[in-house]
């Protein structure tokens, strides 16, 4: 079974901390996903990576930032976490798909971020 | 734009049920469809994924269906029971990597 981890399940920060979430993955997954959920608002892509070192900005990319140094782990940054970054953090991981086919995404257990 | 709509947004029924759920996508042209359940406080589970040139996919209990021409799908969950009650999303896949996910339909099954 595809198995992804995330660092924290909860996370409490002070306004202008530098915040970093880490998600790892077993399963070799070329693709990783950061998303934000908020009620109300569903799940919104904040970032993506297709590759090491490589990324493309979602939805909603302002005042967050990624790294992919390795294949399996995926990080989040918050270069100065804001009290509208208090979210439920989720990461995901999908293989690239065939031409035309595009794969599972499979989730990680969620950090629910709240920064004071 | 991509827009995926869950009707109902909340959705309450007796244990031993067959229910449906409906998702809605405004573009037709799509890779796949996924279903995914998710329980309070924690991160998605995927249910069932169909892709563009199926018509249903089956896990036990769940019947997902695909309507590409009208954008629609049904989660079918037969005979449903408390353990079921979670809120369930569906999203869709565009052509890229990316999944536009509906907001779900949070489901309660009354013992």
């Amino acid at each position: 079974d595809v198995k992804v981890t995330q660092s924290s399940r909860y996370l409490v920060k002070r306004t202008g901390e530098k915040v970093f979430l880490e998600c790892v993955q077993d399963m070799d997954h070329e693709n990783m996903f950061w998303y934000r959920q908020d009620p109300g608002l569903g799940l919104r892509l904040i970032y993506f990576s297709y590759d090491v070192k490589m990324k493309e900005k979602g939805d909603i990319p302002e005042g967050y930032s990624v790294s992919r140094e390795k294949k399996e782990r995926f990080s989040l940054i918050l270069e100065s976490a804001s009290t509208n970054q208090t979210s439920m953090y989720l990461c995901a991981s999908s293989l690239v798909g065939g031409a035309g086919a595009y794969n599972e995404q499979f989730f990680g257990p969620g950090t629910r971020l709240t920064v004071l | 734009k991509q827009e995926v709509t869950q009707i109902p947004a909340a959705l309450s029924v007796p244990e031993g049920e067959n229910l449906v759920l409906n998702c809605s996508f405004t573009d037709s042209a799509i890779y796949n469809l996924q279903w995914f359940r998710q329980d309070p406080g924690k991160g998605l589970t995927s249910l069932l994924l169909i892709q563009s040139s199926q018509r249903e996919q089956t896990s036990g209990r769940l019947n997902a269906s695909l309507d590409k021409s009208s954008g629609r799908s049904t989660l079918y969950i037969a005979a449903s029971q408390p353990g079921d009650s979670a809120t369930y999303l569906c999203a869709v896949s565009g052509g890229s990597e990316k999944l536009v996910f509906g907001k779900g339909t949070k489901l309660t099954v009354n013992p």
